[in-house]
Order: structure tokens, then sequence, then C-alpha cells
């Protein structure tokens, strides 16, 4: 079976500080990936998909910048925070084929910044 | 891409009762899909429902799609306390993004 791994589960970081979450895939090939984010009370912001190793699209603009190094693995980066970075930011994979197909979510990271 | 419009915003209802919750939206679709979300945690996917189905049981979930009125419901059946959690309807288009709207938040008393 399928399982989405995202690590770590809470950060805290100062602003200005650099960031890195990860998450992989596992059980499954080529898979579309996603970086979404959830701020208080709001609901999920896409920040980034991908489609494949190096594709990369984004959907707003910001400070921050997705990588996908490897076929079930991506990235979320950014080099400077900013307080408006907070929030809880989730990972979800989809099969490729056909489209508008079921996401499937990891736990998510709650990142607080200081 | 369209997001849709849940509602009520909130819902608060006794065990064993059942829940309703409604979703809105624009334009014409390929599916519609309906997640929940329990507090801190990620996503998780509910149903799909195709432009052509008109109803579609999960369990206790029991989804609609009126594509006539562009509207679709989720009712969940002899409701209990694990079932508290946030949940979202996302219309899809051939070939966009999935776009997520705020939700309706059910809570569930026992």
């Amino acid at each position: 079976s399928q399982t989405i791994h995202q690590w770590p589960a809470t950060l805290v970081q100062p602003v200005g500080s650099p960031l890195s979450l990860e998450c992989t895939v596992e059980g499954t090939s080529n898979p579309n990936l996603y970086w979404y984010r959830q701020a208080a009370g709001r609901g999920l912001q896409l920040l980034f998909y991908s489609v494949g190793i190096g594709q990369i699209s984004s959907e707003v603009p910001q400070n921050l910048s997705a990588s996908r190094p490897q076929d079930r693995q991506f990235i979320l980066s950014s080099k400077k925070l900013l307080l408006s970075d907070s929030g809880f930011y989730l990972c979800a994979w989809s099969v490729r084929q056909g489209g508008n197909q079921p996401q499937h979510f990891g736990d998510g990271t709650r990142l607080s910044i200081l | 891409s369209q997001q849709g419009e849940e509602d009520p915003q909130a819902l608060s209802i006794q065990e064993g009762e059942n829940a309703t919750m409604n979703c809105s939206y624009k334009t014409s679709i390929n599916n519609l899909q309906w997640y929940r979300q329990n507090s801190g945690r990620g996503l998780v996917h509910l149903i799909l429902i195709r432009s052509n189905e008109r109803e579609k049981h999960s369990g206790r979930l029991r989804v609609t799609l009126d594509t006539s009125k562009k509207s679709s419901s989720l009712l969940i059946t002899a409701s209990r306390a694990a079932d508290t959690a946030s949940y979202f309807c996302v219309p899809n288009q051939a070939g966009t993004a999935l776009i997520f709207g705020k939700g309706t938040t059910l809570s569930v008393s026992s």
C-alpha cells in the first residue's frame, strides 16, 4: 500500500532563518506531488505541484521554493523565512494518469516563526 | 480552477443524529470530491462522484450531485464523536489543480 511521510511534525524557526521540509512517498511510482499551506482558520492554499522529477509549477509567488530531486521526494525550502510563512504545511500525492484523481495527504508540519 | 462553497460554515449535533453539509460551485465539472480533516492532521479523501453520477454511498456517507443546480451534499448518518472534523468539497474541471475552500466544521457531542 502507498504511504506518505512528512517531517518534521513541528518546527519553530526564527525570522530570517532557512527552511527545508521533506516529503516522501512509498508504494507508488510517478506520482503527482503537491505542497499546500493552511493558515489558521483558512482553507488550503496550493503552493507547488510537480508532475515529474525536476518539474515544478508554482501557484503563488512568494519566498518559498520547491524541488523534486527524486521521483518520490518533494522538498519545500526557503532561504529566509518571514513571519507570514507560519502555518500548517501539507504534502500530498495523486496518481498521474486520468487527471483530477484523489489526493492523499501526509500528516503535515506545523511551522511557527518567531 | 474553482473552489466549492461549503454551507454551513459550522454545524453542531448530538451523537446519533444525521449531519448534512452542502456545497455549491460555479462552472461545469468532471467530478467532485469530498475530504475530511481532523484537527491538526492531514486531509483524508472520502468520496469522488463523477459528473454523470447522481448519488454515491460509502459506509455511513451518502453524497449527492445535482449538476443542473451546481450543488452537492454530504450526509453522514448516525454521527459519532469521531466524525468531528472539517469537511471540504472540491469541484474539479479537467486538467486543473484541486482548490480547497474553508470547509464545514462539524462538531459531534456525546
